[in-house]
C-alpha cells in the first residue's frame, strides 16, 4: 500500500524550515527518504529502521514514529540546493523480501 | 567508485514496436531492482533481482515486459509489444544490502 506524503508541494525562502510528512496504513520496519532533482536520478538522504529512531546529517533530519507509522523529514534553514522532489519509501517486512513501496512525493522549491 | 549506468538515456518508439534498456549495477551490489516512473509519480518496482534470481516480479506485466540478469551483473529491461501508457522513466538501482539503493540516471521512454 502506497505511503502517503504531505504536502504534495510547498514553495520556501531560502532560511526558512520545512516538515514533509510520510505515513503508511501498514506497520513499517523502514522508511527510506530519497531526494529528486529535475530529469535527475532518485538520491539517497536517509534511512529509518524499526525503534523509533532519529537521525540526521547537516541541516536535513528525520524521525520515524513506528507506533503511528509515520516519518517526517525535517529541513531547516533551506538552501536553493535543496530544490527537488522528496520521496519517502516505505517497507513492511512482514516476511521475507518486501519492496520498497514510495510515495507520490512532495515538491519542494526553494527561492531566493 | 563508479554509479549505476543506463543505457540509453532517451528512447522514443510508436506503440507495438520494442524497445530493450539496460543496466550495470555498482560493482559488487548482488541486488538489482528495475522501476518505472510516470510523470508526477513516484518509482514502482517492476522486479528485483538477487544476483541472477528474481526475488520479486509481482508487478510485472509479465505479457509485455520481460528481464533477465544472466551473469548476475549487468540486466536488461525488454517491452514487446509497448503501449501508449508504458511512456516513463525506467530506473534501475542496485544495493549491497536490502538497505540503500543506488539509482541510475534512468530512461526516458516516449511511445507514440
Amino acid at each position: 500500500q502506497q505511503p502517503v506524503q504531505s504536502p504534495q508541494a510547498v514553495i520556501l525562502r531560502e532560511g526558512e524550515d520545512a516538515v514533509i510528512n510520510c505515513s503508511s496504513s501498514k506497520a513499517l520496519y523502514s522508511v527510506h527518504w530519497y531526494r529528486q532533482k529535475h530529469g535527475e536520478a532518485p538520491v539517497f538522504l536517509m534511512i529509518l529502521l524499526k525503534g523509533g529512531e532519529q537521525k540526521g546529517h547537516d541541516k536535513i533530519s528525520a524521525s520515524f514514529n513506528e507506533k503511528k507509522q509515520q516519518s517526517s523529514l525535517y529541513l531547516t534553514a533551506s538552501q536553493l540546493s535543496y530544490s527537488g522532489t522528496y520521496f519517502c519509501g516505505t517497507e513492511a517486512r512482514v516476511s521475507g523480501n518486501t519492496p520498497l513501496v514510495f510515495g507520490k512525493g512532495t515538491r519542494l522549491s526553494v527561492i531566493a | 567508485e563508479a554509479g549505476v549506468a543506463q543505457s540509453p538515456r532517451y528512447k522514443i518508439i510508436e506503440k507495438r514496436q520494442s524497445v530493450a534498456f539496460w543496466c550495470n549495477p555498482i560493482s559488487g551490489h548482488a541486488t538489482l531492482y528495475w522501476y518505472q516512473q510516470i510523470l508526477g509519480q513516484g518509482p514502482k518496482l517492476l522486479i528485483q533481482f538477487q544476483n541472477n534470481g528474481v526475488v520479486d516480479d509481482s508487478q510485472l506485466p509479465k505479457d509485455r515486459f520481460s528481464a533477465e540478469r544472466l551473469k548476475g551483473v549487468d540486466s536488461t529491461l525488454k517491452i514487446q509489444p509497448a503501449k501508449l501508457e508504458d511512456s516513463a522513466v525506467y530506473l534501475c538501482a542496485s544495493s549491497s544490502t536490502q538497505e540503500t539503493q543506488y539509482f541510475g540516471p534512468g530512461t526516458r521512454l516516449l511511445v507514440l
